[in-house]
């Protein structure tokens, strides 16, 4: 059974700082991973998706990067701004068509 | 990207009353409907997987006879919570994927359900 694992719980980094934020997954044989941001009380919102055959993802400020064979995926956000306090959330796909597992979530505040 | 709708976005009802929850694919047809729940401070959790014209297929632990699924057309799936209490009170999260070449999923934009 996959199990999806983010480190750290929650961050807070003065703004401007760099940061990167870890996933971890136990069953290597995925289709695709996705990160998605979360503010409170709303729903998902689609930040970068890596197809297992990809090794990175840009989009702005963030980079996604996989390695598959070892079970990791970070999250680095370049340049943090007070608008990237959210919960960020990584998640996995077994095959085409299936559900994501979804890890528990990191906790970013970015200070003014 | 494709858009999914979620009805109503909030929902407040009293103990042991229904209360129905609607997905929808407003671009793009959606062979599989999935229904996940997020209580407060945790991550989201698979319920079911719908397939459109089929029966829907629960997690374990998930009561099928409590929450009903309905993918009767493409665009269409609902969440029917049956008499419902107050610990069914969650955030309610569908996606949906077509049969696009990368089979995206799309996430609706949730439904919060408070149970009084």
């Amino acid at each position: 059974k996959q199990e999806v694992t983010q480190i750290p719980a929650a961050l807070s980094v003065p703004e401007g700082e760099n940061l990167v934020l870890n996933c971890s997954f136990t069953d290597s044989a995925i289709y695709n991973l996705q990160w998605f941001r979360q503010d409170p009380g709303k729903g998902l919102t689609s930040l970068l998706l890596i197809q297992s055959s990809q090794r990175e993802q840009t989009s702005g400020r963030l980079n996604a990067s996989l390695d598959k064979s070892s079970g990791r995926s970070t999250l680095y956000i370049a340049a943090s701004q007070p608008g990237d306090s959210a919960t960020y959330l990584c998640a996995v796909r077994r095959n085409y068509g299936q559900n994501f597992v979804f890890g528990p979530g990191t906790r970013l505040s970015v200070l003014p | 990207g494709a858009v999914v709708s979620q009805h109503p976005s909030w929902v407040i009802c009293k103990s042991g009353t229904s209360v129905k929850i609607e997905c929808r694919s407003l671009d793009f047809q959606a062979t599989t409907m999935f229904w996940y729940r997020q209580f407060p401070k945790q991550s989201l959790m698979l319920m079911a997987t719908s397939n459109e014209g089929s029966k829907a297929t629960y997690e374990q632990g998930v009561e099928k006879d409590k929450f009903l699924i309905n993918h009767a057309s493409l665009t269409l799936s609902t969440l029917t919570v049956t008499s419902a209490h107050p610990e069914d009170s969650s955030f309610y999260i569908c996606s949906a994927s077509g049969d696009s070449r990368d089979n995206e999923q799309f996430f609706g934009p949730g439904t919060r359900l408070t149970v009084l």
